[in-house]
């Protein structure tokens, strides 16, 4: 079936380095969509990509959907004790439109 | 800001149990999607509603597992009886429309524990 593959699994970061994590879909996605789940908390939706090579920035954040929109990443620049948690892609099934979400990396970060 | 409610937000319970986990969408909220996440994994989609029907449950194991949502609001998800293989975080999430595009609001979920 339908697949949404992300790495690394875990990431450790002193603070002021910089992260990045990168999904990957077995088929070609309609949109992307990036959540983050802070430790003991819920997932919370960041963002959506549509466009074929989109890029989007929030402050710190930028994400960016793949030319063939198969692939995403998310990079964060110079990261902070709050960017702490598993950040989660996640798009929609070619069959059903259900969200397949990929396992997560979790990223932390060493003050 | 509006939130989708959860209750428990813990349950321990023992094999072979009867559980309920109840869910209140965000007022409006069309769709609402039951999901199982595994920890150091990501959600997994267990039944969705759009109103009081059922859109998918193709992953929903209906020996044990039953929703329901009878006015379109809020809805139960039961098992019954439980297994320890059901130990997991049990998330509810709401959004608009039924889309594979609708930003979707997840509950604080109910993380349930079965020794």
């Amino acid at each position: 079936g339908q697949q949404v593959m992300q790495i690394p699994q875990y990431q450790h970061v002193q603070e002021g380095e910089d992260f990045t994590t990168y999904c990957n879909s077995s088929t070609t996605l309609s949109n992307i969509q990036w959540y983050k789940q802070r430790p003991g908390g819920h997932p919370v939706f960041l963002i959506q990509l549509v466009k074929s090579g989109e890029v989007k920035k929030q402050k710190r954040l930028t994400f960016q959907f793949g030319e063939a929109k198969k692939n995403s990443s998310l990079h964060i620049t110079a990261t902070q004790t709050t960017d702490v948690g598993t950040y989660f892609c996640a798009g929609p099934s070619s069959n059903t439109g259900k969200l397949i979400f990929g396992q997560g990396t979790t990223l932390q970060v060493k003050p | 800001e509006a939130e989708v409610a959860q209750s428990p937000r813990y349950k321990i319970t023992e094999k072979s149990q009867a559980v309920a986990f109840w869910c209140d969408p965000i007022s409006g909220h069309a769709t609402l999607y039951w999901y199982r996440q595994i920890l150091g994994q990501g959600p997994e989609l267990l039944v969705q509603f759009q109103d009081e029907s059922v859109v998918d449950d193709s992953q929903l194991p209906k020996d044990r597992f039953s929703a329901e949502r009878l006015k379109g609001v809020d809805s139960t998800l039961k098992i019954q009886p439980a297994e320890l293989g059901d130990s997991a975080m049990y998330l509810c999430a709401s959004s608009l429309v039924t889309s594979g595009t609708d930003t979707q609001y997840f509950g604080p979920g109910t993380r349930l524990t079965v020794l």
